[in-house]
Formats: C-alpha cells, sequence, structure tokens
C-alpha cells in the first residue's frame, strides 16, 4: 500500500526557507507524479506544484521563483522548499500522488510563519 | 487559471436525506473533476475521479455526474459518518486548482 509521510519543523521564521520531506512507503516515486498541496486556515487548498516520474516539474505560478520541488530517489523521497516565507504561508502542507487524480495524500504537517 | 465555485458553502441535513453538491467551473474542462472529502483532522480522501467514477472502497451512495462547467456530486441517504468539508478540483489545465468546499453539517 502506497503511504506518504511529511516531515520538517511546524514553525518557521518570515523572510526564512520552509523545507519539507515527504518519504514514500510501498511505491517507487519515478512512477506517476508527486506533488504538495497546502491547505490554508479555513478550506481554501492550493495546488504548490509536482515532480514526475523523470524528473519533470511544474509550480503554480502564484508561487513564482519561491518554490522548489526536488526529489532522492535512491531514498524514495521528494522535497519542498519554498523560500521568503511570510504569515500568509502558514497552513497545513500536504504531500500526496497524483495518477490523474490525487489519490494518496500524507497525514499533513501544520507550519505556522511566525517570529 | 479555472476558478471552481463551489455551492452551497455549507448544507445543513438530517441523516437519512440525499443531497447534490454543485461544482461549476469558469471555463470548459470536459469530465476533469475530482470530489475529495475531508473530515476534521484528516487528509483529504478522493471519493470520484473524472467526474463520475467510482473509486475503490467509497460507499455507493457517493455518486458523481456532470461535464464541461457543471458538475454535481451526489450523497444518497447521508450517514453521520459524511459530515465533513467537500472539495471539487480540475486537472484540466495547470495550475490544478480547488473549490473553496462544501460544508455538510448536521441539522
Amino acid at each position: 500500500e502506497v503511504q506518504l509521510q511529511e516531515s520538517g519543523p511546524g514553525l518557521v521564521k518570515p523572510s526564512q526557507s520552509l523545507s519539507l520531506t515527504c518519504s514514500v512507503t510501498g511505491y517507487s516515486i519515478t512512477s506517476n507524479y508527486w506533488g504538495w498541496i497546502r491547505k490554508f486556515p479555513g478550506t481554501k487548498m492550493e495546488w504548490m506544484g509536482y515532480i514526475s516520474y523523470s524528473g519533470r516539474i511544474s509550480y503554480n505560478p502564484s508561487l513564482k521563483s519561491r518554490i522548489s520541488i526536488t526529489r532522492d530517489t535512491s531514498k524514495n523521497h521528494f522535497f519542498l522548499q519554498l523560500n521568503s516565507v511570510t504569515t500568509e504561508d502558514t497552513a497545513t502542507y500536504y504531500c500526496a500522488r497524483y495518477g490523474n487524480s490525487w489519490g494518496y495524500w500524507g497525514q499533513g504537517v501544520m507550519v505556522t510563519v511566525s517570529s | 487559471d479555472i476558478v471552481l465555485t463551489q455551492s452551497p458553502a455549507t448544507l445543513s441535513v438530517t441523516p437519512g436525506e440525499s443531497v447534490s453538491l454543485s461544482c461549476r467551473a469558469s471555463q470548459g474542462v470536459n469530465t476533469s473533476i475530482h470530489w475529495y472529502q475531508q473530515k476534521s483532522n484528516e487528509s483529504p480522501r478522493l471519493l470520484i475521479k473524472f467526474a463520475s467514477q467510482s473509486i475503490s472502497g467509497i460507499p455507493s451512495r457517493f455518486s458523481g455526474s456532470g461535464s464541461g462547467t457543471d458538475f454535481t456530486l451526489s450523497i444518497n441517504r447521508v450517514e453521520s459518518e459524511d459530515f465533513s468539508v467537500y472539495y471539487c478540483q480540475q486537472s484540466y489545465s495547470l495550475p490544478h486548482t480547488f473549490g473553496a468546499g462544501t460544508k455538510l453539517e448536521l441539522k
């Protein structure tokens, strides 16, 4: 069974970088697409980007040049880095697998941006 | 970006009622709409893919319909475990976008 697990700091200071890891078990990240989705306080959800089985990456233009998604296929992990964070980046961050729909999700990690 | 408008924002029902949740896209998306359920403190769960395709393990009381710009998630005879938030999401074009959600609550 596919399982995803996010990890990373729950508190980040404004202007710093947010870095999260998604550890995947039960399925190789060299198949399908793997991405990051965040849910803001309330109900708004935002697709941030994904990395394909071949390493091709797509980002949400709203995040401009602040975002980077990478992977380590030897560990079956993929990563999110979001630079120059502000309080508006406070959200629950999910990693998920995309295989024509977002069928598998991690449990999410809440990240607060605060000084 | 494709905007998805969900209505109503909140739906108050009693168990046993049947309900329909709406999702309208700002432009045609063919059938590239997926529905998710999110309960408090849980991850979203895929309910329906490509507007009407069922997902293994999802109760048969959940069904979807629509194409183009108008989509519906139907729940036949709501059960207590169904009270949660429901989202539609489009994969027709990047960036993927989500609706704002419909909260199904106990009347």
